[in-house]
């Protein structure tokens, strides 16, 4: 089976630039999670869609990230404009249901440097 | 609020020396308890898990215990292998809402020599 999907895998912007992540889960797992995960730190949840819908978004920070989910399967992550301190690591994850029982399967990440 | 607490590293130990890895949690409600490993240039794996007060999780030779009364989940393996050299995280997932997102704490790096 095909794991979770993540590109491009490096990104190097300046600060005040735009740039998108995409992300291609698992084949029929209808749970997307965006995790930020900064140096040095644990991930930190971003966004959480289950099929099309957004169910938690509460630390997504709103004024310059977006994301979206085609169809209830590929998912795009946008930062708009960029800032010094959102370099980190972008790792998308999927999971077959939201529920507490449900192993959530993580892509490889994508580093984003901001100079 | 719900949070992790895992001890710093990095830890370094000879091969075959025994491991601990300390994980307390601050949680609301029931929440199930997980170690996820990330080896070097590799994504994020589930190593282990438990769902409930007094479960064991184990996997690969390491396992930890849910413990309510200590607010712990701590990570052990009797005899460490060189290829058990990477990050180590501790992660939560609330009981409530009916979704499961994880909340980590900040990782600990294992290096373990010949």
């Amino acid at each position: 089976e095909a794991g979770v999907a993540q590109s491009p895998r490096y990104k190097i912007i300046e600060k005040r630039q735009s740039v998108a992540f995409w992300c291609n889960p698992i084949s029929g797992h209808a749970t997307l999670y965006w995790y930020q995960q900064i140096l040095g730190q644990g991930p930190k949840l971003l966004i959480q869609f289950q099929n099309n819908g957004v169910v938690d978004d509460s630390q997504l920070p709103k004024d310059r990230f977006s994301a979206e989910r085609l169809k209830g399967v590929d998912s795009t992550l946008k930062i708009q404009p960029a800032k010094l301190e959102d370099s980190a690591v972008y790792l998308c994850a999927s999971s077959l249901a939201g529920g507490p029982g449900y192993e959530q399967y993580f892509g490889p990440g994508t580093r984003l440097t901001v100079t | 609020g719900n949070s992790v607490t895992q001890m710093e590293g990095p830890v370094t130990l000879s091969e075959e020396a025994f491991l601990t890895i300390n994980c307390t949690y601050t949680a609301t409600g029931y929440p199930s308890l997980f170690w996820y490993v990330q080896y070097p240039g590799e994504g994020l794996q589930l190593l282990l898990k438990a769902t409930k007060a007094d479960d064991k999780g184990s996997n690969k030779g390491f396992e930890a215990t849910y413990r309510k009364e200590t607010t712990s989940f701590h990570l052990e393996k009797g005899s460490v292998q060189v290829s058990d050299s990477a990050v180590y995280f501790c992660a939560l997932s609330p009981g409530s809402g009916g979704y499961n997102k994880l909340i980590f704490g900040a990782g600990t790096r294992l290096a373990v020599h010949p």
